[in-house]
This record gives C-alpha cells, sequence and structure tokens, in this order.
C-alpha cells in the first residue's frame, strides 16, 4: 500500500526554522514529482513547493520563496521541507503529496506546525 | 500567478439531487485541472484530473468538464459521504493554486 508520513511539525517561535520530513512506501520514490500543500486552520488549500524526482528542479509558491526549501533523499525514500523566517502566517497543516503527471494522486495525514511565542 | 475562484462558496442541498460546482481561472489552463474532495478531518482527495478524467475508484456520478478558463465538477445524485469541501487546483503553470473552495453540505 501506498503511504506518506509526515514528521517534524509543532510550536515554534517566531522568527524559527523548523524541519518538515515525509517518509514515502508502497512505491518508488524516486520516480515522482513531490510536492508540500497547507492548509491554515479553517482555510483552504495551499501549494507551498514541489520537487521533481532528481531533485534538481524545486517550485515554490511566491509566500514562501527564499524562507522554506524543499530538497529529497531518493535513497531514503524521504522528502524535506526546511523552513525559516517563520511567521503565523505560517501557521498551517502540512501535506506531504505525490505526484504524477497533471494530479497530486497520494496525500499524508498532515503534521500541524503552530508558530506562536 | 493563476487566480482560481469557486462559485459557490456554499452549496446547500440534500441527498439524492445533483450538484454543480464551479472553477473560473484568471488565465487559460487548456484542460490542466484537477478536482478534490476533502472531508471534515481528513486529506484532500483526488477526484478528477485533466478536466474530466475520473480518478481510479472514483463513482461514476463524479464528472468534470470544461476547458479554457471555465470548468465545472458535477454529482450527479448526492449521497451523504458527498457532503464535504471540494477544491480545484490548476496544473497548466507555475506556481499551482488551489481556488478557495466550495463548501457542499446538507440541507
Amino acid at each position: 500500500e501506498e503511504q506518506l508520513l509526515e514528521s517534524g511539525g509543532g510550536l515554534v517561535q517566531p522568527g524559527g526554522s523548523l524541519r518538515l520530513s515525509c517518509e514515502a512506501s508502497g512505491f518508488i520514490f524516486s520516480s515522482y514529482e513531490m510536492n508540500w500543500v497547507r492548509q491554515a486552520p479553517g482555510k483552504g488549500l495551499q501549494w507551498v513547493a514541489a520537487l521533481d524526482p532528481s531533485g534538481h528542479v524545486p517550485h515554490y509558491a511566491d509566500s514562501v520563496k527564499g524562507r522554506f526549501t524543499i530538497s529529497r533523499d531518493n535513497p531514503k525514500n524521504t522528502l524535506y521541507l526546511q523552513m525559516k523566517s517563520l511567521s503565523a502566517e505560517d501557521t498551517a497543516v502540512y501535506y506531504c503529496a505525490k505526484d504524477r503527471p497533471r494530479r497530486t494522486e497520494l496525500w499524508g495525514q498532515g503534521t500541524l506546525v503552530t508558530v506562536s511565542s | 500567478e493563476n487566480v482560481l475562484t469557486q462559485s459557490p462558496a456554499t452549496l446547500s442541498l440534500s441527498p439524492g439531487e445533483g450538484a454543480t460546482l464551479s472553477c473560473r481561472a484568471s488565465q487559460s489552463v487548456t484542460t490542466s485541472l484537477a478536482w478534490y474532495q476533502q472531508r471534515r478531518g481528513q486529506a484532500p482527495r483526488l477526484l478528477i484530473y485533466d478536466a474530466s478524467i475520473r480518478a481510479t475508484g472514483v463513482p461514476a456520478r463524479f464528472s468534470g468538464s470544461g476547458s479554457g478558463t471555465d470548468f465545472t465538477l458535477t454529482i450527479s445524485s448526492l449521497e451523504p459521504d458527498d457532503f464535504a469541501v471540494y477544491y480545484c487546483q490548476q496544473r497548466g503553470s507555475w506556481p499551482l493554486t488551489f481556488g478557495q473552495g466550495t463548501r457542499l453540505e446538507i440541507k
């Protein structure tokens, strides 16, 4: 069974940093583009970042560009999101997601990031 | 960025009725549009991609149509599990964007 398991969320102070991880299983991780999508409490979905299978071509939402870095370790079947200069507006559940061409077909259950003093 | 506008924001219907949800893009995406369902407390689930192709396991009562800037998700006969929030997402250009969602609630 294909699965994505996020970890690394928690409470962080404004201006702080956090690294999220997403462990994939049940499919050939190195063959797929991967994404991070977030959802602030009570709000809609917001795409955050995507990374191609090789790990060399990232894309970012304007709201996180320069502050967040998406990366992957294919031998470890793991996707990462390094977040810095966090603010209250970054408070959200962060979902890891697996893409196929022109769609996101598998989502993890999410990890909650709370930015607060 | 390509802004997606969904309407209505909330749709109140009864089980057995049909539902029509709209998604309009500020720039053409040809047919690179997907629809997702999110039930309360759950992760999103892919329903439709390439505007009209049902994802694996999605019931036939869900259908998508449209191209360019105007898209529609139709649910032919609502079942209790269909009451959820629905999002469209454009896949035509970076950054990827979602609509703000349509909440389908029981009348």
